[in-house]
């Protein structure tokens, strides 16, 4: 069965301080990884995405890597703000014929204190 | 905004009732796809359409229907309804079948709340 762990369930971090969040996944065949960014209440947003063949990928503050040989991946974010305060979640999606189907984790919940 | 809309934002009904989900994607997408986020099992896919048809089924209850119609937008009906079905219910929209690349966008979600 496809499944994504992420760790820590949830961090609360100083605003500026750095914060790394962990992904692992047992995803077959996989196609590729995102990182999604949720705001309380609201649909999630693309961060990141990453297919087998790339290990880093940047968008401004927020860096992801994949280890694609441990099933592995993390997102970095740098010089944290306030309005990093959201739910994070690694998807990684499975190739399925002519369909991706997307497993989902269950988020790392991240608040960032003045 | 995403350009994804959905109707209603809110909807609170009774179990064993029926309720209908409307999807708009944005201009130009041809898939959509349904989710299903509970509080006690995170964001879940349920299925996805293509240009009017059915392309994947994840973990779609066979209480729960979808369609795509031919001005694209999709409806999800969720037909005896359960507590446990109360969650928030998210359709996105891409422009592709699929593909790494194909992102996704999302809309605001529909909250449903069955008593």
């Amino acid at each position: 069965k496809n499944q994504v762990e992420q760790s820590p369930q949830s961090l609360i971090i100083l605003e500026g301080k750095n914060c790394t969040l962990q992904c692992n996944y047992t995803v077959s065949p996989f196609s590729n990884l995102r990182w999604y960014k949720q705001d309380t209440g609201r649909g999630p947003v693309s961060l990141t995405i990453m297919t087998f063949s790339e290990n880093t990928k940047s968008n401004g503050r927020y860096t992801a890597t994949l280890d694609a040989d441990t099933k592995q991946s993390s997102l970095h974010i740098t010089a944290s703000q306030l309005s990093d305060s959201a739910s994070y979640i690694c998807v990684v999606s499975a190739r399925s014929g002519g369909s991706y189907i997307p497993t989902f984790g269950r988020g790392t919940s991240l608040i960032v204190h003045p | 905004d995403s350009g994804v809309t959905q109707t209603p934002k809110h909807l609170i009904t009774a179990t064993g009732q029926r309720v209908t989900l409307r999807c708009s994607p944005r201009s130009g997408d041809l898939s959509v796809y349904w989710y299903q986020q509970s509080l006690d099992q995170g964001l879940q896919f349920l299925i996805q359409y293509y240009n009017g048809e059915e392309r994947a089924k994840g973990n779609i209850l066979e209480r729960f229907s979808a369609q795509q119609f031919p001005d694209l937008h999709s409806e999800l009906n969720l037909s005896s309804l359960e507590l446990g079905d109360s969650a928030l219910y998210f359709c996105a929209s891409s422009l592709n079948l699929g593909g790494p690349y194909n992102e996704q966008f999302f809309g605001p979600g529909t909250r449903l709340t069955v008593l």
